[in-house]
């Protein structure tokens, strides 16, 4: 079964700068999505990013990027210009490309300091 | 928008009560799921479906209980909730098709079980 790990329980970063969030995961397939999630202190769990695995470019969204290497196995997540609305527990996501079961990480809590 | 709806936020059950959960969604999502979200151990799947009345285990469905009787609408279900069942219970849903479709979050429901 794939697992996903999130070593780093907790992060805190200065607002307007820059943060990186790890993740790894383990799996034998080649086809896959990976994902970014975001759960701010309201519970709602939002999308931040995705990416294909058969992509090699990263993924960005705005001030969020990742950098997907997928031979080690490695997905982490770079925020920059980190705002206060930043903070949140983040969780690392894998999706195979074959069915609906998807594996979370134990979650980053993210606090932005002003 | 897509709107996943949970018709509780605070639940407080007693040892032995069933309990249910009930989980709505408005955009025609043939693929929804029941997580359950404690600390440190981030998202674990309890029970899926992919259409109406059917339903596939997560990883740890021991104790719970699903029905899928319109495609709308997703319950779980606690036929004897016990003090370890005590937690954050997450309902999602996605589109079918392709595997990059992301999972869409309700705002969760918190049961504590006395």
């Amino acid at each position: 079964a794939q697992t996903v790990t999130q070593s780093q329980p907790e992060m805190s970063v200065q607002e307007a700068e820059t943060v990186t969030l790890s993740c790894t995961y383990d799996t034998s397939e080649s086809d896959y999505y990976l994902f970014w999630y975001k759960q701010p202190p309201s519970r709602q769990m939002i999308l931040v990013i995705r990416q294909e695995a058969y992509k090699q470019q990263n993924a960005t969204e705005n001030r969020f990027s990742v950098n997907f290497q997928k031979a080690a196995k490695s997905f982490s997540l770079k925020i920059s210009d980190s705002q206060l609305g930043d903070a949140a527990m983040y969780f690392c996501a894998y999706r195979s490309a074959w069915n609906n079961d998807m594996r979370f990480g134990a979650g980053t809590r993210l606090t932005v300091k002003p | 928008d897509v709107k996943v709806t949970q018709s509780s936020r605070y639940l407080v059950k007693r040892t032995g009560e069933k309990v249910f959960l009930e989980c709505v969604q408005d955009m025609d999502h043939e693929n929804m799921f029941w997580y359950r979200q404690d600390p440190g151990l981030g998202l674990r799947l309890i029970y899926f479906s992919y259409d109406v009345k059917m339903k596939e285990k997560g990883d740890i469905p021991e104790g719970y209980s699903v029905s899928r009787e319109k495609k709308e609408r997703f319950s779980l279900i606690l036929e004897s909730a016990s003090t370890n069942q005590t937690s954050m219970y997450l309902c999602a849903s996605s589109g079918g098709g392709s595997g990059a479709n992301v999972l869409t979050f309700g705002a969760g429901s918190r049961l504590t079980v006395l």
